[in-house]
């Protein structure tokens, strides 16, 4: 069975202490791996789309990164702002099927 | 562009009745998703639809589920009757055609069933 592991659950990192985040994955043909922000009381938010091992996407403090089995969400000086729980999620092969597994998340808390 | 919306935000019932959940998606979006988010089972993929169409419902927890898209501006989530065990935030996500595996989400509808 396909599966997405997120680690850790919850992370609590002073302001400016830089940081990753990781999603491991156990599936065949992957198509994609999506790292989404979800903040509380609102739906997630799309961040970056990995497609192959190697493949790195950076945007402000955050660079994804992904490897054959994991890809790892790298928080570099961190703010407050920051604080949110983020989500991996992987699309795999197959006809016509736009379907994303989703893992349960990392809590990131920044404190000030 | 308003994004998702979703109606009602918050919804809650006795078991046994019916709850009807709306979406609204992006305008010009051809993809509609539905999702449930709990603790323990985190965000989980009910049905979506293309154009309309529903492609895949193996996500529909039981019959209890239904859901439709009579046009491309609205769908509904339809749980009768409802049970504890449905209380979650359901959430309607959509893309476009395009760049079909960027899905942007509502904001949800947090549902308790007492």
């Amino acid at each position: 069975e396909d599966q997405v592991t997120q680690s850790p659950e919850a992370l609590r990192l002073q302001e400016g202490e830089s940081s990753s985040l990781n999603c491991s994955y156990t599936v065949s043909g992957l198509r994609g791996l999506f790292w989404y922000r979800q903040d509380p009381g609102k739906g997630p938010e799309f961040l970056f789309t990995l497609y192959s091992a190697g493949e790195e996407k950076e945007k402000e403090r955050l660079k994804a990164t992904l490897t054959k089995k994991e890809s790892f969400l790298h928080i570099t000086a961190p703010k407050p702002e920051d604080s949110a729980t983020y989500l991996c999620a992987v699309r795999i092969s197959g006809a016509g099927s736009y379907q994303l597994t989703f893992g349960k998340g990392t809590k990131l808390s920044v404190i000030p | 562009d308003a994004g998702v919306i979703q109606s009602p935000r918050h919804e809650v019932t006795e078991m046994g009745q019916e709850v009807t959940l709306r979406c609204k998606p992006i305008s010009g979006h051809d993809y509609l998703f539905w999702y449930r988010q709990t603790m323990m089972r985190g965000l989980e993929l009910l049905i979506y639809f293309n154009n309309n169409v529903p492609i895949d419902d193996s996500g529909m927890p039981e019959d209890r589920f239904s859901a439709k898209m009579p046009n491309a501006s609205f769908s509904t989530l339809k749980i009768q009757p409802s049970e504890p065990r449905d209380s979650a935030v359901y959430f309607c996500a959509s893309s476009k055609l395009a760049d079909q595996e960027t899905q942007y989400f509502g904001p949800g509808t947090r549902l308790l069933v007492l």
